[in-house]
């Protein structure tokens, strides 16, 4: 987890509110990704960002939104939270275009209610 | 949908035996991984086999890659209990997108007894 840290760690909201979640890193790399890991499905990628202001979207990225403003900041947004976006929520960051390895945050457990 | 699967799902062995799952994919890949993730943790990178690679050793890590059969297997040898995790392979599609995205299987857990 050294280099990535993610904020918060836990979060209870209700339903309908909106949620921003941060991951900051140190490690300077390009690229930064969010996940969200559900029993039976592994983790599934949501956005991810190839530099500041380049973002795309994931396998899963309905009702997401993702910012970089710079480049140790990568905040995923819930608009308007519901009950299937509880779930826990990684970052994770790379220095390789393709071909690498990516480390992982801690993780942030999120449940909506 | 996943691009990795992983079999089996879980996995139940003593300490000191050797523990193997496998991972089968569907589409042409540039290189596959293995990460492990303790509970509650993020997920730690443990090896990663190019595609014109067949075997890769790290320490009591072996993972073989066959192309094509779309599979990968890893092997752990000599187990502990602190390899209780469960462990996750990730194929990195060709494609010419950037950004290295990875897609993960849905894990095999292991628990190793003491």
């Amino acid at each position: 987890d050294a280099g990535i840290t993610q904020s918060p760690r836990h979060k209870v909201t209700e339903t309908g509110t909106p949620v921003t979640l941060r991951c900051h890193q140190t490690e300077n790399h390009r690229y930064m990704y969010w996940y969200r890991q559900d029993p039976g499905h592994g983790l599934r990628l949501i956005h991810y960002s190839y530099g500041v202001k380049d973002t795309d979207k994931g396998e899963v990225s309905d009702g997401y939104s993702v910012s970089r403003s710079k480049t140790e900041d990568f905040l995923l947004t819930l608009e308007s939270a519901t009950s299937s976006q509880t779930s826990v929520y990684f970052c994770a960051i790379s220095g390789h275009a393709q071909g690498g390895e990516q480390y992982f945050g801690p993780g942030t457990r999120l449940t909506v209610t | 949908s996943q691009q990795g699967e992983e079999d089996p799902q879980a996995l139940s062995i003593q300490e000191g035996e050797n523990a193997t799952m496998n991972c089968s994919y569907k589409t042409s890949i540039n290189n596959l991984q293995w990460y492990r993730q303790n509970s509650g943790r993020g997920l730690v990178h443990l090896i990663l086999i190019r595609s014109n690679e067949r075997e890769k050793h790290s320490g009591r890590l072996r993972v073989t890659l066959d192309t094509s059969k779309k599979s990968s297997s890893l092997l752990i040898t000599a187990s502990r209990a602190a390899d209780t995790a469960s462990y996750f392979c990730a194929t990195d599609a060709r494609t010419r997108a950037a950004g290295n995205k990875l897609t993960f299987g849905g894990g095999t857990r292991v628990l190793v007894k003491p």
